[in-house]
């Protein structure tokens, strides 16, 4: 089945403490991407890759670090993670660019205390 | 940045068309206009894009004013599955993946 996946679906964790959260597409796609979701303020755009080892910076970059060593694969990085990066975290991908259909996975609910 | 606005809230009857309005007056030349929407406790879903003609597909219709200033969701038949917060999101620059989207509109549909 064409799926995004991501992991972990729930996450609580503390100030400082390094985590990733990882985002695996089985589609072949060429673009994916990061973006957070927080009431009032919809979805915004936080890194995103358009090709193996190619990143750039979406609309809230600050605080994250990405990386994209093979294809199928986009983890997200939080190397010092504070309260105001509590989120709802979805990872999408898509075959080319944005201009194509973007499938999104099931979302990351991060809870930074 | 080219910026969407959107109704906060719409509400429809069951089986009667929808008309999702988005407004987005600082479009460039070569900005595609999608429109997803996100179903209660799911990631987004794609529903439809174009740049300057109309288009339709098994979803929806989109109809986009001639000088691309606006443009209008259109759901033929709304069902209660159709209950979402849609979004209309310019993609910022061809070729970048750039999305900024905006704050959606929160479509009811009663029975």
């Amino acid at each position: 089945e064409a799926q995004v996946t991501q992991n972990p679906r729930y996450l609580i964790t503390v100030t400082g403490k390094k985590l990733t959260v990882t985002c695996s597409q089985n589609m072949n796609h060429e673009y994916m991407s990061w973006y957070r979701q927080d009431p009032g303020l919809g979805l915004r755009q936080i890194y995103y890759s358009m090709n193996v080892e190619v990143t750039d910076k979406g609309d809230v970059p600050e605080g994250y670090k990405v990386s994209r060593k093979e294809k199928r694969n986009f983890p997200l990085i939080l190397e010092s993670p504070s309260p105001n990066q509590t989120s709802l975290y979805f990872c999408a991908s898509s075959f080319t660019d944005s201009t194509d259909t973007q499938y999104f996975g099931p979302g990351t609910r991060l809870t930074v205390l | 940045d080219a910026k969407t606005t959107q109704p906060n809230s719409m509400e429809s009857n069951e089986e009667e068309p929808v008309h999702l309005p988005c407004n987005h007056s600082t479009i460039s030349g070569t900005d595609y206009i999608h429109w997803y929407r996100q179903l209660p406790s799911q990631g987004p879903e794609y529903v439809i894009h174009g740049l300057t003609s109309n288009v339709n597909n098994r979803m929806a219709s989109l109809a986009i004013a001639e000088d691309r200033k606006s443009s209008t969701l259109i759901l033929h038949r709304a069902t209660l599955r159709d209950a979402a917060v849609y979004y209309c999101i310019l993609e910022f620059s061809s070729n970048t993946g750039k999305l900024i989207f905006g704050q959606g509109t929160t479509l009811q549909v009663k029975p």
